[in-house]
């Protein structure tokens, strides 16, 4: 099993909706999770980290943790074609200090 | 700020060739990272620095991968002989006082012919 997995994509929802990327992890002790944004040929880009149970809102983007069932997941409302890219669930797992990067969920807008 | 700042962005070489990858992180970030990018693995953490001390290098691939941070500003991914499976994007990225919330570079793309 993979330490953070995701749906690799593409999803594809129409502008103005809501787009849902989901992530699950497998270190039950996991603490910190974040998600980044990574343009085609760019670099990945911290758009959000959350590190208790329950929501975190930031403007368009609301994030998503159930340490209880190792899911977080990020819901972008109003979807955008800007938004499209790939979405990358990061977790640093246990006690460990550094990141582990899921593969990223494609994400397209369309018109 | 700058951001954390990668040279050179694009690097063409051939197999056996040596290979060194800059980065300059974030002033004041104390966690530097370097990772490598590609379409088979994902982005994968090669090894990272604390304090310029390295932490863990459990993810550099072999003993033909060295990194050095002779100081707080400055950071070298070396790679010697590089060999065509090297080919990928290398993205050093930075934080300040924990490993959480990281800043990356523009990335270099490498390309071993």
């Amino acid at each position: 099993q993979k330490e953070v997995e995701q749906n690799s994509g593409p999803l594809s929802v129409p502008e103005g909706a809501i787009a849902s990327l989901n992530c699950t992890y497998s270190d039950r002790v996991s603490q910190s999770f974040f998600w980044y944004r990574q343009y085609s040929g760019k670099s990945p880009e911290l758009i959000m980290s959350i590190y208790s149970n329950g929501d975190k809102e930031d403007g368009r983007f609301t994030a998503q943790l159930n340490k209880a069932s190792q899911y977080v997941s990020l819901l972008i409302r109003d979807s955008q074609p800007s938004d499209s890219a790939t979405y990358l669930c990061a977790v640093i797992p246990g006690t460990a200090s550094k990141l582990t990067f899921g593969t990223g969920t494609r994400l397209q807008v369309t018109l | 700020d700058a951001g954390v700042i990668q040279s050179p962005r694009h690097e063409v070489t051939e197999m056996g060739q040596e290979v060194t990858l800059r980065c300059k992180p974030i002033s004041g970030h104390d966690y530097l990272f370097w990772y490598r990018q590609t379409m088979m693995r994902g982005l994968e953490l090669l090894i990272y620095f604390n304090n310029n001390v390295p932490i863990d290098d459990s993810g550099m691939p072999e003993d033909r991968f060295s990194a050095k941070m002779p100081n707080a500003s400055f950071s070298t991914l070396k790679i010697q002989p590089s060999e065509p499976r090297d080919s990928a994007v290398y993205f050093c990225a930075s934080s300040l006082n924990t490993p959480r919330e990281q800043y990356f570079g523009p990335g270099t793309r490498l390309t071993v012919t």
